[in-house]
């Protein structure tokens, strides 16, 4: 079983609609968590850090199941720039090894 | 301000060869990371230094593979002896930890390697 797992998709969704990812971890002792976003051929970019309490940035909203185990990332109003692999990102410490999914693919149609 | 930048973007090798790949991090970042991603893959994680040590090394795949750091700041990841299967773009991130907030990780644009 790999330590982060997402559902590689694709999710294949039309503007403006609702989407959500989920996101799994193994390692109980994860204390930080991130959404990253990964363009074709392009570095990863964090699209936000995922605290305890749940965030929220725009149109997006991160929220955080300790309990079990999993992180969530919900975009509204899809736009085409969406389009992208969403990976989710957990690390046992502040600073240090970080385990990524292997990234769940989005793409926003007209 | 500048970015990660690493070099070079492109590089076809020979199997057998070595190859040397830099990685220039933000300006007073003290963390740095290396990392790999094979084409449709995820991120492996190879190597973490803090400074100029490497506190985890857990992820480098085979002792043909080495990294260092010099200053606190420029990385050279080594792979000797290459093989076709470490063909993969190498991915460099830095950050700058600090207690009790999330280690964002910033990312260079990647080495492309192809062993032939």
């Amino acid at each position: 079983r790999k330590e982060v797992e997402q559902d590689p998709g694709p999710f294949n969704v039309p503007e403006g609609a609702t989407v959500a990812f989920n996101c799994t971890y193994s390692n109980s002792a994860s204390q930080s968590f991130f959404w990253y976003r990964q363009d074709c051929r392009k570095e990863p970019k964090l699209l936000m850090s995922v605290y305890s309490s749940g965030n929220e940035d725009g149109r997006f909203t991160a929220q955080l199941n300790r309990a079990s185990q999993y992180i969530s990332l919900l975009i509204r109003d899809s736009k085409l720039s969406d389009s992208a692999t969403y990976l989710c990102v957990v690390a046992v410490t502040n600073a240090g090894k970080s385990t990524f999914g292997d990234g769940t693919t989005l793409t926003v149609k007209p | 301000g500048a970015g990660v930048s690493q070099s070079p973007s492109n590089k076809v090798t020979e199997k057998g060869k070595d190859v040397e790949l830099r990685c220039d991090p933000i300006s007073g970042h003290t963390a740095l990371y290396w990392y790999r991603q094979s084409l449709g893959q995820g991120l492996e994680f190879l190597i973490y230094f803090q400074g100029n040590s490497a506190p985890d090394k857990s992820g480098l795949p085979s002792d043909r593979f080495s990294a260092e750091r010099t200053g606190g700041s420029v990385s050279t990841l080594t792979i000797q002896r290459t093989q076709q299967e470490d063909s993969a773009v190498y991915l460099c991130a830095s950050s700058l930890p600090s207690s009790g907030s999330p280690d964002t990780q910033y990312f260079g644009p990647g080495t492309r390697l192809t062993v032939l």
